[in-house]
């Protein structure tokens, strides 16, 4: 089946210490995106990829950067974590821009900060 | 700017009961818009969706119904089971540009046999 997949499910990381979340889909879709979910809240989207320009929202903090060397992956990094990005991370894919089209999400990488 | 406004949570059923999570918002023009799903420690699933005034989405048994006089989109299901027991957010999307959600803060169902 074609999916969205996410590695690992689940990431230990130390304060201050970079990580690399990854994303990879085989659904063949222009458009990936990254969002942020915290405990009983809503997810957040950090960035979007459509193709390959990158787009970021005005509030998502320098401290999280984002690659997609191609088609099938994009990865989120994050340079030096503090414990307030301890949350879920989620990756989506959509075919295109056409606003009736579903995302669709992979199970989500929760990160932890030590 | 868009928003989505759905009902807090927790909502408790018992099994077979009638669920209804209301969900309103506000947009520009004329927006798509879905129903996703999060079960425990998973992503989130499309569980309904519908792109027109009118248009009812449907699937596994629940039910919205896309009403532009309201705007709203409530989620209904007749009988509820155990399994349903989820985190359920509405979300709308606008036309124009790349497709960016906007989802609702949630609402959690736990549905008790």
């Amino acid at each position: 089946d074609a999916m969205v997949i996410q590695n690992p499910r689940y990431q230990v990381t130390q304060f201050g210490k970079p990580v690399t979340l990854s994303c990879s889909q085989t659904l063949n879709h222009n458009v990936m995106y990254w969002y942020q979910q915290k405990s009983s809240q809503a997810p957040k989207l950090l960035f979007h990829y459509y193709d390959k320009d990158f787009n970021n929202e005005a509030d998502t903090p320098d401290n999280f950067q984002s690659r997609r060397p191609n088609t099938s992956f994009c990865f989120l990094d994050i340079r030096s974590p503090g414990l307030g990005d301890a949350a879920m991370y989620l990756c989506a894919t959509a075919p295109e821009a056409g606003s009736n089209q579903p995302q669709h999400f992979g199970d989500g990488t929760r990160l932890s900060i030590l | 700017g868009d928003s989505v406004t759905q009902m807090e949570g927790p909502v408790t059923l018992s099994e077979e009961a009638f669920l209804t999570i209301n969900c309103t918002y506000t947009a520009t023009g004329y927006p798509s818009l879905f129903w996703y799903v999060q079960y425990p420690g998973e992503g989130l699933q499309l569980l309904l969706k519908a792109t027109k005034a009118d248009d009812k989405g449907s699937n596994k048994g629940f039910e919205a119904t896309y009403r532009k006089e309201t705007t709203s989109f409530h989620l209904e299901k007749g009988s509820v089971q155990v399994s349903d027991s989820a985190v359920y957010f509405c979300a709308l999307s606008s036309r124009g540009g790349y497709q960016k959600v906007t989802f609702g803060t949630g609402t959690k169902l736990q549905v008790i046999p």
